[in-house]
C-alpha cells in the first residue's frame, strides 16, 4: 500500500544552521509530493508541492527535489529561524487519480533555547 | 474570507457526554475531510465527503458520525466521549481530483 516515511519525530537546531528533514515514500506510478508545515495553534498549511518527477519546489527559503530513483523528497533550509519552529509533514497523492492524501507522522522542528 | 473554519476552538467535556463539531469551508470546494491529531502529532483521516457522499471511512468507533447538509458543511458528532477522544480535530477540504488540501484550526477535545 501507499505509504510515507519521516524518520525524525524531532529536530533540534541553533538559530542559522542548516535544517535537513528526511521523507520517503512508497507508492506505484508518478505521485504529487507535498510538504505541510503546521505552526503552533494552526491547522497544517501547504509549504510547497512538486508534481513531476526530479524537479524543485521551494517556498520561504525551504527546499525539496521529488527524487524518483531513490522515492525521497527530504526538505532542507539553509537558515533556519525561531519563526521555522513547526510540526513539518510530508505528505503523497498518489498517481491514480485519487485524490486521498497519506501523511507522513510529521516531524516537529524546534531551536535551541 | 475564503477559509476552512471550525468552530468550536476548545472543547472540555466529561465522558459519556455528546459534542458536536461544526466545520465550513468557503473556498468553493467539493470535498471536505476529518482529521484526528494525537498527542504525537499523528494525523489519521476518519471521514471523506464529495458532493455530500460519504467516499471515505476508516475504521473509526461507530460512536463517531459524520453530518453534512451540503458540500460546504461537514460536522462531527460523537455521540458517547471516552477519555482516549481527547486530541485536536481538523477539517480539511479540497477541490477535484488534483488539488492540495486546505485545513481549519482544528478543534481540541478534552475529555475529563
Amino acid at each position: 500500500g501507499d505509504s510515507v516515511i519521516q524518520m525524525q519525530g524531532q529536530v533540534t537546531l541553533s538559530e542559522n544552521d542548516f535544517l535537513f528533514i528526511n521523507c520517503t515514500y512508497s507508492t506505484t506510478g508518478y505521485p504529487t509530493l507535498f510538504w505541510y508545515v503546521q505552526y503552533s495553534g494552526e491547522g497544517p498549511q501547504l509549504l510547497l508541492q512538486v508534481t513531476t518527477a526530479n524537479n524543485k519546489g521551494s517556498s520561504r527559503g525551504f527546499e525539496a527535489t521529488y527524487d524518483k530513483g531513490t522515492t525521497s523528497f527530504h526538505l532542507q533550509k539553509t537558515s533556519v529561524q525561531e519563526i521555522d519552529s513547526a510540526v513539518y509533514y510530508c505528505a503523497m497523492r498518489p498517481g491514480t487519480g485519487s485524490n486521498r492524501l497519506t501523511f507522513g507522522k510529521g516531524t516537529k522542528f524546534s531551536l535551541i533555547p | 474570507e475564503t477559509a476552512v473554519f471550525q468552530t468550536p476552538n476548545y472543547h472540555v467535556t466529561q465522558v459519556g457526554n455528546e459534542v458536536s463539531f461544526n466545520c465550513k469551508q468557503t473556498l468553493g470546494h467539493d470535498t471536505m475531510y476529518w482529521y484526528k491529531q494525537d498527542s504525537k502529532k499523528l494525523l489519521k483521516i476518519m471521514f471523506s465527503y464529495n458532493n455530500k457522499q460519504l467516499i471515505v471511512n476508516e475504521t473509526v468507533p461507530r460512536r463517531f458520525s459524520p453530518q453534512s447538509s451540503d458540500k460546504a458543511h461537514l460536522n462531527l458528532r460523537i455521540k458517547s466521549v471516552e477519555p482516549e477522544d481527547s486530541a485536536v480535530y481538523l477539517c480539511a477540504s479540497s477541490k477535484g481530483q488534483n488539488s492540495d488540501y486546505t485545513f481549519g484550526s482544528g478543534t481540541r477535545l478534552l475529555v475529563i
